[in-house]
């Protein structure tokens, strides 16, 4: 089944302990984002990828870190996780042409930090 | 740089139309459409690009209007299935990689 799968999907941590959270896509997709939902705010791109080894940063990159190692994987790192990140974080996935396409999200991850 | 939608919310009994905007104050080159039901994650509707080519739903439809960097989305005889939060998403001219989407109109629709 073709699907973007994200983990954890709950997280709760504290304030300074860094966290990972994983994407991968079986879709072969050039193109994978991340982005955060906050209530009134939409979803707001964090970092996006358009293939292996290139990424850049989207409208809300602060405190977060992303690599693209492998065309399936691209993992959401938060270094020093502060309160105001406290969101729902989704993952997608796009068929790379001359502008983003279509996106496929993940299920998301919802993130406390205390 | 975040489009505007239009209206915030809205309640529709089932059956009725509904009208969605999306305004931009950039150049477009495309705009997304996408709708998300309550706890799940945005599901793909439809994608209009610069120059009239169209691709997504066939019970959903939308315009495009370059000139005025708007788009709207219409919502016709309105299901049940149509309640959900729906989210505009816009591609810029020169700035072809990001996709920027707006804070998201609610439809409720009754019986």
């Amino acid at each position: 089944e073709a699907q973007v799968t994200q983990n954890p999907r709950y997280l709760i941590t504290v304030t300074g302990k860094k966290l990972t959270v994983t994407c991968s896509q079986n879709m072969n997709h050039e193109y994978m984002s991340w982005y955060r939902q906050d209530p009134g705010l939409g979803l707001r791109q964090i970092y996006y990828s358009m293939n292996v080894e290139v990424t850049d940063k989207g409208d809300v990159p602060e405190g977060y870190k992303v690599s693209r190692k492998e065309k399936r994987n691209f993992p959401l790192i938060l270094e020093s996780p502060s309160p105001n990140q406290t969101s729902l974080y989704f993952c997608a996935s796009s068929p790379w042409g001359r502008y983003p396409n279509e996106q496929f999200f993940g299920p998301g991850t919802r993130l406390t930090v205390l | 740089q975040q489009p505007v939608q239009s209206p915030q919310a809205v309640i529709l009994r089932e059956g009725e139309d509904a009208v969605i905007n999306c305004s931009s104050s950039k150049a477009l080159y495309s705009v997304h459409w996408y709708r998300q039901k309550h706890g799940e994650a945005p599901v793909f509707l439809m994608i209009l690009l610069k120059g009239g080519e169209q691709k997504g739903h066939d019970k959903i439809s939308a315009s495009f209007n370059e000139k005025k960097q708007q788009s709207s989305l219409y919502l016709t005889a309105s299901q049940l299935s149509y309640s959900g939060t729906y989210f505009c998403g816009t591609v810029m001219g020169g700035a072809t990689n990001k996709l920027i989407f707006g804070t998201g109109t609610l439809l409720a629709v009754q019986p």
